[in-house]
């Protein structure tokens, strides 16, 4: 079965900082990773995914993940934090091993802070 | 473009009522999705539609729950009777194609409580 972990639930970063919202996955076959950003009373919006190639993928708002099969993580980065970067963030994947059945798995969800 | 729209966006509802969510789709995503949000989770599938068709309810508790989308495009999402449990933030996606590399769309979601 497919799972994705999100083990961090809140992570605060002084604005101008890096940061990093850590994401480890689960599957059978190979994975389709994604993360959504989701704002107060709205919903889910996609930032970026990895499907095959570079490992290192860009995305919205000057965010990027990389992805490191050895050690089965997906990790979002930005170099420089905003204010505007405060939200909940969820990793999701599919197992190209379900075939037919292409269930997206999200994780808890993890709530950046970034502190001005 | 315009988003996936979701109304109402709010309901309060006392338990053993009925109530009806509806969706309206990216315009030509052929594949739709309803999500069941519980506070600090992350979203689970209820049903995906390809088309017209249910291609996957296996997540739907069909004693109460029921969807449709009869002309493949908007959809609609039934809970009857609400349970108190059912309180939760129903979310609509929809997505270009059904294959595992496509994103889905959200819309932003209606916020059910049953008192």
């Amino acid at each position: 079965a497919q799972s994705v972990a999100q083990p961090e639930d809140q992570v605060n970063v002084a604005e101008g900082n890096p940061l990093t919202v850590k994401c480890t996955y689960s599957v059978s076959g190979n994975p389709y990773l994604f993360w959504y950003v989701q704002y107060p009373n709205r919903g889910l919006q996609f930032l970026l995914k990895y499907i095959t190639g570079d490992n290192l993928v860009k995305g919205s708002y000057g965010f990027e993940a990389e992805f490191n099969k050895s050690q089965t993580s997906f990790h979002l980065k930005k170099p420089s934090a905003l204010v505007s970067d405060s939200a909940l963030y969820f990793c999701a994947v599919r197992d190209s091993a379900n075939f037919g059945n292409e269930k997206l798995t999200f994780g808890t969800g993890t709530r950046l802070t970034i502190i001005p | 473009e315009a988003g996936v729209v979701q109304s109402p966006r709010y309901k309060i509802i006392e338990k053993k009522q009925p109530v009806a969510f509806w969706c309206n789709p990216i315009s030509g995503h052929n594949t739709l999705y309803w999500y069941l949000q519980n506070l600090g989770q992350g979203p689970e599938l209820l049903i995906r539609y390809e088309n017209e068709e249910a291609v996957d309810d296996s997540q739907l508790p069909k004693d109460r729950f029921s969807a449709e989308r009869l002309k493949g495009v908007d959809s609609t999402l039934k809970i009857q009777p609400a349970e108190l449990g059912d309180s939760a933030v129903y979310l609509c996606a929809s997505s270009a194609g059904q294959g595992a590399t496509y994103e889905q769309y959200f819309g932003p979601g209606t916020r059910l409580t049953v008192t």
